[in-house]
């Protein structure tokens, strides 16, 4: 199974801060990565796939990067909605498998 | 848009099998990759499989216990899972998109208790 480990597992963040959440593929996967919000009590919501492309409807300061085996995710202003948990999950091969989660809490 | 809603119960005892219907609304089960995935605080999010047309791809780790099937008269889509343990305690997520599809739409997720 391709692992994935994102760092960090938790950040503190105050509105307005730019932040980047890292994502590394244990062997490349090209760029079939995708990132995902999750609020606390509500089901994921994909922000980014192919490591690059926004997802209609999300706001354009978030913003993904990267191939093979290394990824990032920015948010370049943090607004208050932002502080939530982001997984990154590989769709390059069977098993599809995701990240552990970084945890972005407010200072 | 595209809407999923999971049911089924609540509570399964060890070594029974757990069921869940997935209802879509909104879309066509004759496209699209159709997903299950499952959360714990644990282990996190983990990918059970996923269909498309008449093709099924299961985790490895669960495949000899999983079934997926579909009703396309009704648009639902079904997860059978036997055998189960207090590991199997998760919260059950369907979802449209799969290996080749992003991960688009999600259910709400259904929380199943593997308890006696």
């Amino acid at each position: 199974d391709i692992q994935l480990t994102q760092s960090p597992s938790s950040l503190s963040a105050s509105v307005g801060d730019r932040v980047t959440i890292t994502c590394r593929a244990s062997q490349s996967i090209s760029t079939h990565l995708n990132w995902f919000q999750q609020r606390p009590g509500k089901a994921p919501k994909l922000l980014i796939f192919a490591a690059s492309t926004l997802q209609s409807g999300v706001p354009s300061r978030f913003g993904g990067s990267g191939s093979g085996t290394d990824f990032t995710l920015t948010i370049s202003s943090l607004e208050p909605e932002d502080f939530a948990t982001y997984f990154c999950q590989q769709s390059y091969r069977s098993p599809i498998t995701f990240g552990q989660g970084t945890r972005l809490e407010t200072k | 848009q595209v809407q999923l809603q999971e049911s089924g119960p609540g509570l399964v005892k060890p070594s029974e099998t757990l069921s869940l219907t997935c209802t879509v609304s909104g879309g066509s089960l004759t496209n699209n990759y159709w997903t299950w995935i499952r959360q714990t605080p644990h282990r996190g999010l983990e990918w059970i499989g996923f269909f498309y047309r008449e093709t099924t791809n299961y985790n490895p780790s669960l495949k000899s216990r999983v079934t997926l099937s579909v009703d396309t008269s009704k648009n639902q889509f079904f997860l059978r899972l036997t055998s189960v343990t207090a590991a199997d305690t998760a919260m059950y997520y369907c979802v449209r998109g799969g290996q080749w599809e992003p991960l688009d739409s999600w259910g709400q997720g259904t929380l199943v208790t593997v308890s006696s």
